[in-house]
C-alpha cells in the first residue's frame, strides 16, 4: 500500500519566516497534489504536480516534486496569518485513488 | 456554479441506526469519490465511481457500508447499523477523468455523522 508522510505535523511560525513542509511517499506515483483545509470546511486544491522537477507557485506558496526522492515540498515565503490552515499532500497511482498524508497544521502567530 | 454538495451537512444518530449520505457532484464530472477523514487524519479512501460503475472499494468500507449512484449523476453513502467508531466526516469528490494534465478532484463540504 502506498504511504504518504509529512513533516511537521505541527508548524507554528511568525509572520514574515519562511518555512518549508515536506511530504514522502513510500512507491512510484504518478501525481501529487497540494491541498488546503480551514478547519471545520473542505479541501481546496492548491497544486498538481505531474514530473520530475516541476515547480508551481502561488502567491506565497510554492510547491516541488523530486519523483526520484519521492520528496515534495511545500515552501512559504513570508508567511501571513492568512495561510493558517491544514495542509495536506496527496499521491495518486494509476490516476484513481488518492492517497493523503496526515496533514501539516500550521500556526501564523503575528 | 455549483460545486460538489452534500446534504446533509451535519447527522448525530444513536447506535445501531441507518443513515444515509447525499451527493451531488460538480455536473460535467464523471467520477465521483467518497471519503472518511477523522479529527486529525487526512482522507481515507472508500470508493469511487466512474459514471454508474462502482470501480474500487478500500478494505475500510465494511459490509455495514453500501454507496450507489444509480445513473451515473448523484451517488449515496448508507451506513447501516452505525457504530461509535463511524463517528467522522464523509467526504464526497468529483473529477473529470482525462489523461493529460491531472484530474485535480473537487471535494464537497462534508457530512459530520457523530454516532451516540
Amino acid at each position: 500500500e502506498l504511504k504518504v508522510e509529512q513533516n511537521p505535523l505541527f508548524l507554528s511560525m511568525q509572520e514574515g519566516k519562511n518555512y518549508t513542509i515536506y511530504c514522502n511517499y513510500s512507491t512510484t506515483s504518478d501525481r501529487l497534489y497540494w491541498y488546503r483545509q480551514d478547519p471545520g470546511k473542505s479541501l481546496e486544491s492548491l497544486f498538481v504536480l505531474l514530473s520530475n522537477g516541476a515547480v508551481k507557485q502561488e502567491g506565497r506558496l510554492m510547491a516541488s516534486l523530486d519523483t526520484k526522492a519521492r520528496l515534495s515540498t511545500l515552501h512559504i515565503t513570508a508567511a501571513v496569518h492568512d495561510l493558517s490552515a491544514t495542509y495536506f499532500c496527496a499521491v495518486t497511482r494509476a490516476g484513481n485513488q488518492f492517497y493523503f498524508g496526515t496533514g501539516t497544521s500550521l500556526t501564523v502567530i503575528p | 456554479d455549483t460545486g460538489v454538495s452534500q446534504d446533509p451537512r451535519h447527522k448525530i444518530t444513536k447506535r445501531g441506526q441507518n443513515v444515509t449520505f447525499r451527493c451531488d457532484p460538480i455536473s460535467e464530472h464523471n467520477r465521483l469519490y467518497w471519503y472518511r477523514q477523522t479529527l486529525g487524519q487526512g482522507p481515507e479512501f472508500l470508493t469511487y465511481f466512474q459514471n454508474e460503475a462502482q470501480l474500487e472499494k478500500s478494505r475500510l468500507l465494511s459490509d455495514r457500508f453500501s454507496a450507489e449512484r444509480p445513473k451515473g449523476s448523484f451517488s449515496t453513502l448508507e451506513i447501516q447499523r452505525t457504530e461509535q467508531g463511524d463517528s467522522a466526516m464523509y467526504l464526497c469528490a468529483s473529477s473529470l477523468a482525462r489523461t493529460d494534465s491531472g484530474n485535480t478532484i473537487y471535494f464537497g463540504e462534508g457530512s459530520w455523522l457523530t454516532v451516540v
